[in-house]
């Protein structure tokens, strides 16, 4: 079975542009989480959403919206770039939110560079 | 809110010694903990978790892990480190954010492994 997929795999973008993430989760799950890792921190938490509903919200400004579809892709989006937004985004899917238990399984990442 | 200090975020160790990367966690609930492991330019790999039951835990490519309430700590070991086991190590808790949970990263330790 595949894993977590996400697109693109790199992306370059300037300051002030607006960029899409998009991660398909594993076959059968309905949970999708968002990461962001800075070049030597740990992951971040961003967003996650179950069954369409956000379910979790992390300390990122408002440039920062989701959205999961009916399959349970999700796309992750950030509006107004800055430098700092530079990153490896991360999609984690889990088969449900089964009060924690749940496995999360992560992506290869989108690096995202802002010049 | 739950946190993770991850002691060491450099650990050089000879191939076929002891490898040891020590996570301290805080939680107000029992926790569950997590190791992932990033190897260059890829995405997370979950190596072990705690969730309850037997509090030493064993993962894949011959790592374990001890949780110890009393001192709140769940550090990873391996008895013979490998070349291939070079990679960076992050260990993190679950949080229950409501109507969700998220994981809590520490920064992170990267680990050589030296002929």
């Amino acid at each position: 079975d595949a894993g977590v997929t996400q697109s693109p795999t790199h992306l370059i973008k300037t300051r002030g542009q607006h960029v899409t993430l998009r991660c398909s989760p594993i076959s059968g799950h309905k949970s999708v989480s968002w990461y962001q890792q800075v070049l030597g921190q740990g992951p971040q938490f961003i967003f996650q959403y179950y069954e369409k509903e956000e379910r979790g919200r992390g300390n990122f400004p408002d440039r920062f919206s989701a959205r999961q579809f009916p399959n349970y892709s999700s796309e992750l989006n950030v509006n107004a770039l800055l430098l700092g937004d530079s990153a490896l985004y991360l999609c984690a899917s889990s088969l449900a939110l089964a009060g924690g238990r749940e496995t999360q399984y992560f992506g290869p990442g989108t690096r995202l560079l802002v010049l | 809110a739950q946190s993770v200090t991850q002691l060491g975020s450099h650990v050089s160790v000879s191939e076929g010694a002891l490898v040891l990367l020590r996570c301290n966690y805080s939680s107000s609930v029992p926790p569950y903990l997590f190791w992932y492991v990033q190897y260059p330019n890829q995405g997370l790999q979950l190596l072990l978790k705690y969730t309850t039951g037997a509090t030493l835990v064993k993962g894949i490519n011959g790592f374990e892990a001890e949780f110890k309430k009393s001192e709140t700590s769940f550090h990873l070991t391996k008895p013979s480190a490998h070349m291939s086991d070079a990679a960076e190590y992050f260990c993190a808790v679950r949080e229950f954010t409501g109507g969700g949970n998220k994981l809590t990263f520490g920064t992170g330790t990267q680990l050589k492994v030296e002929l």
